[in-house]
This record gives structure tokens, C-alpha cells and sequence, in this order.
């Protein structure tokens, strides 16, 4: 398996603008997760899904931010519009059965940078 | 709400000492425990996962061990290398979701 695989690696765009990020976790998994990374807060859950179901949600900072998982094969984030303070790193991860005694398996991760 | 913290925040040893790194956390009822690794600008590496009913796990020069009830793990590296120079994450499993420590920055000179 190629592991957890986001796009794009780097992003780069002006405030306003709409930005997606995407995720196509490992096959099998049924969870997947998206965190962001900054030096001041370390990472953060945003959201987490099961069989393609958002389960929580508390961790997307406002409504500017959204998430979905059409299918078990991808996910995506979206800031719209996007702010400078959204810039950060953000990662996927996905697991199988979270209540088993099982490991996340990250991307490599999306830099983003709001100019 | 689960707390995880990690000490030191940064380390810097000279070649081939042994070290530890210590991770605490506030909440017991976890599921396992995982140690990662994050070089500059890339993503986490897995190195060890404990779980719950583990006292340790060893994975070449690196031993993780986990002391539950008191809320605490450490990450011993024997011989430390400058390969070795990273960030290193503690992250706690709960019911689904995982929470991270901000990491010990470590450098070990030649």
C-alpha cells in the first residue's frame, strides 16, 4: 500500500480565496482524520470520520472550514474563505476500527500559506 | 479533556549518549500510546505503539515503556546518532481520537 496520500504538497494562495485539500487514506481503513499543525499550538484534531461519517467536528475552528468523505477512498478539507492564521500544515491519518488497540498511519502531509 | 506533555521541549547531546525523552498524561483511560518522529517540514513517522496492557516495546536502539496508572511514558535511544536528530511526538489514544504532545526537539552532534 502506498500509505495515507495528500494533495497537494504545498499550497500557496492569497486571503479570500477558496482552498481544498485531499486525502485518500489506507484501503481497508475506516477512520480518518484531519489534523493541523502549527509551532504555537502543536496538532490539533479537526475532524474525524468513521465509515465515511463525520463523527466530531468540535475541532474545526469556524464555519469557514469544512470537510467531507464522499466515499472510503477520499476526503477533502476546505477553507473558504481562507485567512492568513489558517496557514499551518495539515495532515491526514488514517486507522482501522478506532476502538481497537490500533496505530494512525499519516500523509506526508499539506503547508499551506495564506498571503 | 486529555492533556498531553512532553519533556523537555528541546534536547542537544553529542554522539553516542543514551537518552530519554518523557511524555506525561492527565487522563489514564487511554487505548495505547504512540511515539512518532517528524524530521523539518515532513510528516510523522511511527516508531513505537503501546498498548494499554504493555509495559514496554523495544524496536532497535529505541525502548518506549508505559506506566499507565501514573499517567507516564518515556522513550529511551541508546547510543544516539545524528541520524536520530528530530522531533519527537508522544500522541495518547482515547476512545477514537489521538492526542499529541508538542514534541522534543532533539539534536545530537557528531
Amino acid at each position: 500500500d502506498a500509505g495515507v496520500i495528500q494533495s497537494p504538497r504545498h499550497e500557496v494562495t492569497e486571503m479570500g480565496q477558496e482552498v481544498t485539500l485531499r486525502c485518500k487514506p489506507i484501503s481497508g481503513h475506516d477512520y480518518l482524520f484531519w489534523y493541523r499543525q502549527t509551532m504555537m499550538r502543536g496538532l490539533e484534531l479537526l475532524i474525524y470520520f468513521n465509515n465515511n461519517v463525520p463523527i466530531d467536528d468540535s475541532g474545526m475552528p469556524e464555519d469557514r472550514f469544512s470537510a467531507k468523505m464522499p466515499n472510503a477512498s477520499f476526503s477533502t478539507l476546505k477553507i473558504q474563505p481562507s485567512e492568513p492564521r489558517d496557514s499551518a500544515v495539515y495532515f491526514c491519518a488514517s486507522s482501522l476500527t478506532g476502538q481497537a488497540n490500533y496505530g494512525y498511519t499519516f500523509g506526508s502531509g499539506t503547508r499551506l500559506t495564506v498571503v | 479533556k486529555q492533556e498531553v506533555t512532553q519533556i523537555p521541549a528541546a534536547l542537544s547531546v553529542p554522539e553516542g549518549e543514551n537518552l530519554v525523552l518523557n511524555c506525561s498524561f492527565t487522563d489514564s483511560a487511554i487505548y495505547n500510546l504512540q511515539w512518532f518522529r517528524q524530521d523539518p517540514g515532513k510528516g510523522l513517522t511511527s516508531l513505537l505503539l503501546i498498548q494499554s496492557s504493555q509495559r514496554e516495546q523495544t524496536s532497535g536502539r529505541l525502548n518506549a515503556s508505559l506506566d499507565k496508572s501514573s499517567g507516564r511514558s518515556t522513550l529511551y535511544i541508546a547510543a544516539s546518532q545524528p541520524g536520530d536528530s528530530a522531533t519527537y511526538l508522544c500522541a495518547v489514544k482515547g476512545y477514537s481520537t489521538l492526542t499529541f504532545g508538542k514534541g522534543t526537539m532533539l539534536l545530537v552532534s557528531p
